[in-house]
């Protein structure tokens, strides 16, 4: 059972686009990260949303936590081919363990 | 400062041999944390640290152990290693408590079981 969702699972798009992906869960995250990942490296933080209704604006990205606390999205304006990566949603669903549990992720392509 | 560390960066093993994935962090970071990557996936939790001495399990954590002696090394040990191990492996460190605290990761060990 997947705890956190993740749509689309992948995505291509052309340079210049618009998109937006999604991380739904049935649980109440105490608190919700993006991270994106390369190629052959780790995942690197994006941003940390706590409250519901929050939104954070990252340069083109936008984040933004559900006023329920049960979903996330994450928003990319004008796409940009160094935009391609792996995108990963992170949440502590409060099960006791003090660790996150991560979505299976997005992988996004932009071509140029 | 180096961060977070990982060795070996690859490694080919045959079914039912062991080896210790090693995991070194420079930040003084209480909590750290071993997760698995399948090709195309998420990350899935193994075992994780709060600190020197305490460790848990996560969601994963059949065939491998840990163990936490210092605050800088948490290594990984695969006993028997059986072609479901193949995966890449990450070590990640936090300051503070997952969730609240930005994890960092290390390079990864990609792991190959024949």
């Amino acid at each position: 059972t997947q705890l956190l969702e993740q749509s689309p699972q992948f995505l291509s798009i052309q340079e210049g686009e618009n998109l937006t992906v999604y991380c739904n869960s049935s649980s109440v995250f105490s608190s919700l990260q993006w991270y994106r990942q390369e190629p052959g490296e780790g995942p690197v933080l994006l941003v940390t949303v706590v409250t519901g209704g929050e939104v954070k604006k990252l340069k083109r990205l936008t984040f933004q936590f559900g006023d329920a606390r049960k979903d996330s999205s994450l928003h990319i304006t004008a796409a940009q081919p160094g935009d391609t990566g792996l995108y990963l949603c992170a949440g502590d669903i409060g099960t006791g363990r003090r660790a996150l549990t991560f979505g299976s992720g997005t992988r996004l392509q932009v071509q140029p | 400062n180096a961060g977070v560390t990982q060795t070996p960066k690859f490694r080919i093993l045959k079914i039912g041999q062991s080896m210790t994935l090693q995991c070194t962090q420079d930040m003084n970071h209480n909590y750290m944390y071993w997760y698995r990557q399948d090709p195309g996936m998420g990350l899935k939790l193994i075992y994780y640290s709060v600190g020197a001495g305490i460790t848990d399990k996560g969601e994963v954590p059949n065939g491998y152990n840990v163990s936490r002696s210092t605050t800088e090394d948490f290594p990984l040990r695969l006993e028997l290693a059986a072609p479901s191990q193949t995966s890449v492996y990450f070590c990640a460190s936090s300051y503070g408590v997952a969730g609240a605290s930005e994890q960092f990761f290390g390079p990864g060990t990609r792991l190959t079981v024949l």
